[in-house]
Formats: structure tokens, sequence, C-alpha cells
């Protein structure tokens, strides 16, 4: 109950194109879901998070789709760019309970 | 520094060694983890500190696994007799208490086991 089951594992996107990753969770007590971004010899950085209070949520090209009843969210990345190529991680927090659940991560590569 | 501190970065060691992994956290965050990412693997939770509570150590792997934390400070990973399954990144983060406070990592120390 305490896993996040991220997909696809590896995903390549034509420049300008958009990158879709989804994961799924069964923990309804989970409150708080972010997506991380970890470039190669790097250590995960937050790139945008969610509630599950609210349905969507965009920052620039990084979008955040929220589907409660479903026990599933995505990351869209519109226009996408070399530079976005990274490895991807979804997580799950529950509240009171400070410990993140990590998907297993998606391996984006744009190409030019 | 502003950021989350670790040390070493690289760190290659014979199997059954000792090894010590540091982590500086970000000044005033109440709220330290550590994780352990094997190659091309997601994030593994190892242990979690929260100011004087008891540690949450319910994710190390086996008795070999151990972690300290002074105060609300620096922490230590210790991994006694190192075996090749070890090799791994081990991430540190930090961060403020509360569901919604962002939890910033570390660049990780790179352990192999020979």
């Amino acid at each position: 109950q305490q896993q996040v089951k991220q997909s696809p594992q590896s995903l390549i996107v034509q420049k300008g194109g958009i990158s879709i990753i989804n994961c799924a969770y069964e923990n309804t007590a989970f409150d708080y879901f972010p997506w991380y971004q970890q470039f190669p010899g790097k250590g995960p950085a937050l790139l945008i998070a969610i509630r599950p209070d609210v349905s969507e949520k965009k920052e620039g090209r990084f979008t955040i789709s929220f589907n409660k009843s479903a026990k599933q969210f995505s990351l869209h990345i519109m226009d996408s760019q070399p530079g976005d190529s990274a490895t991807y991680f979804c997580a799950a927090r529950s509240g009171g309970y400070n410990k993140l659940i990590f998907g297993a991560g998606t391996r984006l590569a744009v190409h030019p | 520094g502003a950021g989350v501190s670790q040390s070493p970065s690289n760190k290659v060691t014979e199997k059954g060694k000792d090894v010590e992994l540091r982590c500086d956290p970000i000044s005033g965050h109440t709220a330290l983890y550590w994780y352990r990412q094997r190659l091309g693997q997601g994030l593994e939770f190892l242990i979690y500190f929260q100011g004087n509570s008891a540690p949450d150590k319910s994710g190390l792997p086996s008795d070999r696994f151990s972690a300290e934390r002074t105060g609300e400070s620096v922490s230590t990973l210790t991994i006694q007799r190192t075996q090749q399954e070890d090799s791994a990144v081990y991430l540190c983060a930090s961060s403020l208490v509360g569901t919604g406070n962002t939890i910033y990592f570390g660049e990780g120390s790179w352990l192999t086991v020979v």
C-alpha cells in the first residue's frame, strides 16, 4: 500500500513534443505529490508538486494532472527541450508522516 | 553553503570494511532523511530524523546499517562490514517539518565496494 508505481520506465520525445509520465498510488492517506528531476551525477531537485484538493497545477511548461478517484497523477512537459533530458521521479507523502515514497523513475530523452 | 552538503562525494572501499558518510543539512531544517539509489534505480528510503524524536529506521536494510544525528545538524550514516550489494549512491535530504515543505537533496555520496 506504500508503493507508487511509475510508467514508462523510459521515454523518447522529439524536441517540441509533449512528454507524459504517469504514476499511480494505493494509499489514500497520501496528501502531497511532488515530482523530482534528476540529472546524471546530481541529487534530485523538486520540479513541481500538487495536493489532492486540486486537479491540475501548471508551472511554465510543466503541468501535473491529478485524478483523486483513480488515484493517479501525471506529469506533462509541453514543448519538450533537449535540456529536459533527465530522470523524473514521482513521489507521495502522507500527512503527519514525512517519509517520501518514490516511484521507480522515468528516463526521458528529448531528441533535437 | 546554502544546500545540503555530503561527504565524501566518492568512496571506494574493500569488502568487509566499515564506511562513514556525512551529511550537513540546510541550516534550520529539523527533518533529515537518508535514501539509497542503486545504479539506474529509484530512491529507497533508509532513515528519517525529526528533531529530538526517535528516528524512523524502518528502511534500514540490515543491522550493518546505522545512522546518527547530532541535535538538528550533522548526520552520519555508517555501513559496517560492507558488501558489494551496498554499492550505490547514498543521498541525504533535509526539510522543514510539515507535509508541504520541500525536501532538498544533496548530491550524494557514491559508494563502490570492491
